[in-house]
């Protein structure tokens, strides 16, 4: 089976630094996403790691590490619009399409 | 930007009845996916599509049945709902990037 884990919950100030962690097991692993949802609205597309070590894309980078199950969402200069829940995601390439399975979320909150 | 629409935001059915979920997407995407999320338990998949007529079961397919006739439409249906389905539904569609496009999602309350 699949499971990942990710911390239900983290407060951080405006302008700080986050950093959301997920591990993982699976079998046929391919990648790692993240995704982000604000109340109410659907989740986006932020970012995706197939291979070992850093992405940037502006304030949000995400990291992998295979040998480890293990990736983080790096949040800086944190904005309030920046308040939302965040997902990793594990792709997984059995059989046709790009199927993902989900973490459980990690709400983010900031503060003033 | 690629669009995927959800045909009802709101929906209220009664316990036994047939319900179709629609999902339109405008971009010629092979894939597509429903999933359906439960506050602490994220994002489950149901069922998804990689072709016309194609289709495989997710981690959750019981009680649902899909349907693809055409490549931009993919529709969740659940035979005779019960209240345990109650549930955010999230269609999403991709094509060879990494990178799901979801639809607003259908909020349904069986009753």
């Amino acid at each position: 089976g699949q499971s990942l884990e990710q911390p239900s919950e983290v407060t951080a100030v405006e302008g700080a630094i986050v950093q959301i962690n997920c591990t993982y097991q699976t079998s046929g692993f391919y990648g790692l996403s993240w995704y982000q949802q604000h109340d109410g609205g659907a989740p986006t597309f932020l970012s995706y790691n197939a291979l070992d070590g850093l992405e940037e894309t502006g304030r949000f980078s995400s990291f992998l590490s295979r040998s480890d199950s293990y990736g983080y969402l790096l949040l800086q200069e944190l904005q309030m619009k920046d308040s939302a829940s965040y997902f990793c995601a594990v792709r997984r390439g059995t059989g046709g399409g790009n199927k993902l399975t989900f973490g459980t979320g990690t709400q983010l909150k900031v503060e003033l | 930007d690629v669009k995927v629409t959800q045909s009802s935001r709101y929906l209220v059915k009664r316990t036994g009845e047939k319900v179709f979920l629609e999902c339109v997407q405008d971009m010629d995407h092979e894939n597509m996916f429903w999933y359906r999320q439960d506050p602490g338990l994220g994002l489950r998949l149901i069922y998804f599509s990689y072709d016309v007529k194609m289709k495989e079961k997710g981690d959750i397919p019981e009680g649902y049945s899909v349907s693809r006739e055409k490549k931009e439409r993919f529709s969740l249906i659940l035979e005779s709902a019960s209240t345990n389905q109650t549930s955010m539904y999230l269609c999403a569609s991709e094509q060879g990037s990494y990178g799901y496009t979801f639809g607003s999602g259908t909020r349904l309350t069986v009753v």
